[in-house]
């Protein structure tokens, strides 16, 4: 089972601060994904990610979000300029035949 | 669009009892794939069951597929108290690369 890693474990921001989350794959994967999971709720989907370009996004991933793999290795998930309601435990996933999920980001928009 | 819908909400039972799970979904799939969660961590892949699959088996875990009635159980027999989790099922279609998750099931084993 292919790892993934998640940093920070815990993020706290303030609203209107801009936070990176980062993943970073153990082997060399090619398909990327981002979800998010409101407390209480169901994950969501928010963006996949191929051959670095996004294939797919949610209407939940606007202009506040973007994706990137800076060095090849790391996968980050940017939000510009956090609001309340983008406090969320976040999940980054590689493909594999099935999607593994790393052990997430909880961000506090205070 | 395809969503997986678990019943129940929530599940109570004794520890050594089975607990079963129910999932369905409303469009074609590709496979479809129970998580477990403990609560306020990550998600963890329990089992994957491909649309042209019935049934499949892992350890204490029993799951069917019916594609027909589009729908899907998880069994986990002989519960014991680490069960204790959130279970959700999550489709996937060969249209798009995205999981569909459902809203999970609450398992709580009583010691």
């Amino acid at each position: 089972e292919p790892e993934v890693t998640q940093t920070p474990s815990h993020q706290v921001t303030q609203m209107g601060q801009e936070v990176i989350l980062r993943c970073v794959p153990i082997s060399n994967h090619l398909y990327f994904y981002w979800y998010r999971q409101i407390l209480g709720q169901k994950v969501e989907f928010l963006v996949s990610f191929y051959n670095n370009e996004i294939s797919e996004k949610s209407e939940i991933f606007d202009d506040q979000f973007s994706v990137e793999r800076p060095d090849g290795s790391n996968f980050t998930l940017k939000i510009r300029s956090t609001k309340l309601e983008d406090s969320a435990m976040y999940f980054c996933a590689v493909r594999v035949g099935e999607q593994y999920f790393g052990p997430g980001t909880r961000l506090t928009v205070t | 669009s395809q969503q997986g819908e678990e019943d129940p909400q929530a599940l109570s039972i004794q520890e050594g009892e089975n607990a079963t799970m129910n999932c369905s979904y409303k469009t074609s799939i590709n496979n479809l794939q129970w998580y477990r969660q403990n609560s306020g961590r990550g998600l963890v892949h329990l089992i994957l069951i491909r649309s042209n699959e019935r049934e499949k088996h892992s350890g204490r875990l029993r799951v069917t597929l019916d594609t027909s009635k589009k729908s899907s159980s998880l069994l986990i027999t002989a519960s014991r108290a680490a069960d204790t989790a959130s279970y959700f099922c999550a489709t996937d279609s060969d249209r798009d690369d995205k999981i569909i998750f459902g809203k999970g099931t609450r398992l709580h084993i009583l010691p």
